[in-house]
C-alpha cells in the first residue's frame, strides 16, 4: 500500500498564509487530491490532480507538487477554513492521509 | 443538481447485519464508479473499495474483503453496502462517493453512522 504522512495539527491566525504538507511512502507522480472536511460534514474536493482548483473552490487554494511530496496552501486563511485536510493519492489503488488539523488562533 | 442521498444512522448489536444505501441523482448513474470510504469516530478517512456501476463488480481493499458486501439497484440509480456479522470496531461513518474517470472523488454522500454495542 501506498502510505501518505501528513503533520496532524497547524494553527495559524487568520489572514496568513499556511502549507500543509504530504508524502506519499513511493512516487504517485502527479496523481494526489487534496479534501476539506469540516466537522460532521462529508469531505468536499478542494485540488485534484496536485495542482488543478476543483469548480467552486476560492483561489485562495492551491496544490503543487509530484513525485512524493505535494503541499496544499491557503493564502490568506480565513475563519471558515478551520477544517481537517486529508491529501490521497490514486497512483496505487486509492489511501488517504492521516488527516491535518487546521485552527485558527 | 448532483446528489448522492445516504441512508439514515442505524443501531446494532455485535453479530447482526446491516445494508445501507446511497441514491445517486442528477447524473446518469451508471457513467461514474462509486467507491465507499470508513471513518471511524475522531479518526481519518479508510477506503474500503469500489463497485463498477455498469458490471456490478465489486472490488474492496485488504481490510474490508470479508464481511462487506457492495451492490447496485441500477433502476433505482442506487448502491448499497452491506455488512454481515458486526463487530464493535465497525461503528463509524460510512460515505459513499462517486468517482471521475480522473480517478478523483468529487461527490459525496451525507454519511451513514453506525454504531455497534451490546
Amino acid at each position: 500500500d501506498t502510505v501518505l504522512t501528513q503533520s496532524p495539527a497547524l494553527a495559524v491566525s487568520p489572514g496568513e498564509r499556511v502549507t500543509i504538507s504530504c508524502r506519499a511512502s513511493e512516487s504517485v507522480s502527479t496523481l494526489m487530491h487534496w479534501y476539506q472536511q469540516k466537522p460532521g460534514q462529508q469531505p468536499t474536493l478542494l485540488i485534484y490532480l496536485a495542482s488543478n482548483l476543483e469548480s467552486g473552490v476560492p483561489a485562495r487554494f492551491s496544490g503543487s507538487g509530484s513525485g512524493t511530496d505535494f503541499t496544499l496552501t491557503i493564502d490568506p486563511v480565513e475563519a471558515d477554513d478551520t477544517a481537517t485536510y486529508y491529501c490521497q493519492q490514486s497512483w496505487n489503488d486509492w489511501t488517504f492521509g492521516g488527516g491535518t488539523k487546521l485552527e485558527l488562533k | 443538481q448532483i446528489q448522492l442521498v445516504q441512508s439514515g444512522p442505524e443501531l446494532k448489536k455485535p453479530g447482526e447485519s446491516l445494508k445501507i444505501s446511497c441514491k445517486a441523482s442528477g447524473y446518469t448513474f451508471t457513467d461514474y464508479a462509486m467507491q465507499w470510504v470508513k471513518q471511524a469516530p475522531g479518526k481519518g478517512l479508510q477506503y474500503m473499495g469500489w463497485i463498477n456501476t455498469q458490471t456490478g463488480k465489486p472490488t474492496y481493499a485488504d481490510d474490508f474483503k470479508e464481511r462487506f458486501v457492495f451492490s447496485l439497484e441500477t433502476s433505482a440509480s442506487t448502491a448499497y453496502l452491506q455488512i454481515n456479522n458486526l463487530k464493535n470496531e465497525d461503528t463509524a461513518t460510512y460515505f459513499c462517493a462517486r468517482r471521475t474517470l480522473r480517478r478523483v472523488f468529487d461527490y459525496w454522500g451525507q454519511g451513514v453512522m453506525v454504531t455497534v454495542s451490546s
